[in-house]
């Protein structure tokens, strides 16, 4: 039971290259997230799906873009790395719906460590 | 919007001392209430999340929450801390929508 899978684990970038953060979950759930952890600020959020083929921007959106593969897939692109982008990132997924699944927590992979020069 | 505040960023207690994380949030209708907990080089791993059917909720590794809807707070506590106990913990919110608020964080030290 892989839950949520992300790739690379580790990964150095110069400024201004690109590259894409897979995420893939094994839970046939319908949302997905993708997080930014940096020290003292906790997680924040940069884009989310709420089900296959929809996305939403988070709080920190700039300087990414996001695709929603397929239900298992959730993939996150920086376009032009910036130093600023330096951070850990996290996929989550939730089955996360109105009602009684409303509770439903979110449940997240191991991280991308991301360090831009 | 939802806000999540985390009182103390850096906790420490002795081993076997009573541990106790602090989260209030704002929020005009009680929301979904979760406790995250994250060891190093790892992600976030569930603790316990609030359900409405009791106040106090009961997670793993001895730790409970009780949800008090007057004062707006979501507190953890272990009666008795491990060493195994050191970490970083995260309260969390969500609203009936999609999205997920998360506090700064509180990290746990324990002395042995």
């Amino acid at each position: 039971n892989a839950g949520v899978t992300q790739t690379p684990k580790f990964q150095v970038l110069k400024t201004g290259q690109s590259m894409t953060l897979q995420c893939a979950q094994d839970m046939n759930h319908n949302s997905m997230y993708w997080y930014r952890q940096d020290p003292g600020m906790g997680l924040r959020l940069i884009y989310y799906s709420a089900s296959e083929g929809t996305t939403d921007k988070g709080e920190v959106p700039n300087g990414y873009n996001v695709s929603r593969l397929n239900k298992r897939e959730f993939s996150l692109r920086l376009e032009s790395a910036a130093p600023s982008q330096t951070s850990v990132y996290f996929c989550a997924s939730s089955e996360s719906r109105e009602g009684h699944l409303g509770n439903q927590p979110q449940h997240f992979g191991d991280g991308t460590r991301l360090s831009i020069l | 919007a939802q806000s999540v505040t985390q009182l103390g960023s850096h906790v420490s207690v002795s081993e076997g001392a009573l541990v106790l994380l602090r989260c209030n949030y704002s929020s005009s209708v009680p929301p979904y209430l979760f406790w995250y907990v994250q060891y190093p080089n790892q992600g976030l791993q569930l603790l316990l999340k609030y359900t409405s059917a009791a106040t106090l909720v009961k997670g793993i590794n001895g730790f409970e929450a009780e949800f008090k809807k007057s004062e707006t707070s979501f507190h953890l506590t272990k009666p008795s801390a491990h060493m195994s106990d050191a970490a970083e913990y995260f309260c969390a919110v969500k609203n009936t929508g999609n999205q997920f608020y998360f506090g700064t964080g509180t990290s746990l030290t324990v002395i042995p």
